[in-house]
């Protein structure tokens, strides 16, 4: 089974703060991708990724950047944390073909 | 853009009943797939079923299967003797061909009454 993994669960951080989420997955995906998901507005992908050091800005990626230094690893870097990053953010990973996505449990992240 | 709507925020149906959930998206591309994700409470996503637009015969999983219509581009999912393990957050997604990311609803909440 693939597995997808983040790194914490729950994380409280204060307003300022540098925060990292990392991902990682096992089944040498090629693609991974980084989603925040808000009550009633669903999932809205933040970045993707195609490849190790590859990144590709999705809908929503002000605030945030991401690294792929090794194919089975994934970040999400929070660069100066605010309150209105509160948020669920999920992380998934992928072959090329087929395309389908594998998600991670989730870090419900909160910024006070 | 693609855009995927579900018009549903909230569903529920009884133990053992038959519910469908309805997906429309937009989109002017002839070849791209279509997915069901279920997130239950506290769990991870997972992969309902997936369909693919140059597939004329409806997918169907188990006690899952699809209406797939794609002229009016419709994407429903219904979900047949309903168990309480059915609960959860349900999305449709969208993805082009080639190797592009999803783009998804803004989900359905399935509650399941026994």
């Amino acid at each position: 089974d693939v597995k997808v993994t983040q790194s914490s669960r729950y994380l409280v951080k204060r307003t300022g703060e540098k925060v990292f989420l990392e991902c990682v997955q096992d089944m040498d995906h090629e693609n991974m991708f980084w989603y925040r998901q808000d009550p009633g507005l669903g999932l809205r992908l933040i970045y993707f990724s195609y490849d190790v050091k590859m990144k590709e800005k999705g809908d929503i990626p002000e605030g945030y950047s991401v690294s792929r230094e090794k194919k089975e690893r994934f970040s999400l870097i929070l660069e100066s944390a605010s309150t209105n990053q509160t948020s669920m953010y999920l992380c998934a990973s992928s072959l090329t073909d087929p395309n389908e996505q594998y998600f991670g449990p989730g870090t419900r992240l909160t910024v006070t | 853009a693609q855009t995927v709507t579900q018009s549903q925020p909230e569903m529920s149906v009884q133990e053992a009943e038959t519910v469908t959930l309805s997906c429309t998206y937009d989109t002017s591309e002839s070849d791209y797939y279509l997915f069901w994700y279920k997130q239950p409470p506290s769990r991870q996503m997972i992969l309902v079923i997936r369909q693919e637009a140059y597939k004329q015969q409806n997918a169907t999983e188990n006690r899952f299967s699809v209406n797939f219509q794609k002229a009016a581009k419709s994407f429903s999912l219904k979900i047949s003797d309903s168990q309480l393990g059915d609960a959860a957050m349900y999305f449709c997604a969208y993805r082009s061909a080639g190797n592009t990311p999803l783009v998804f609803g803004k989900g359905t909440r399935l509650s399941v009454i026994a």
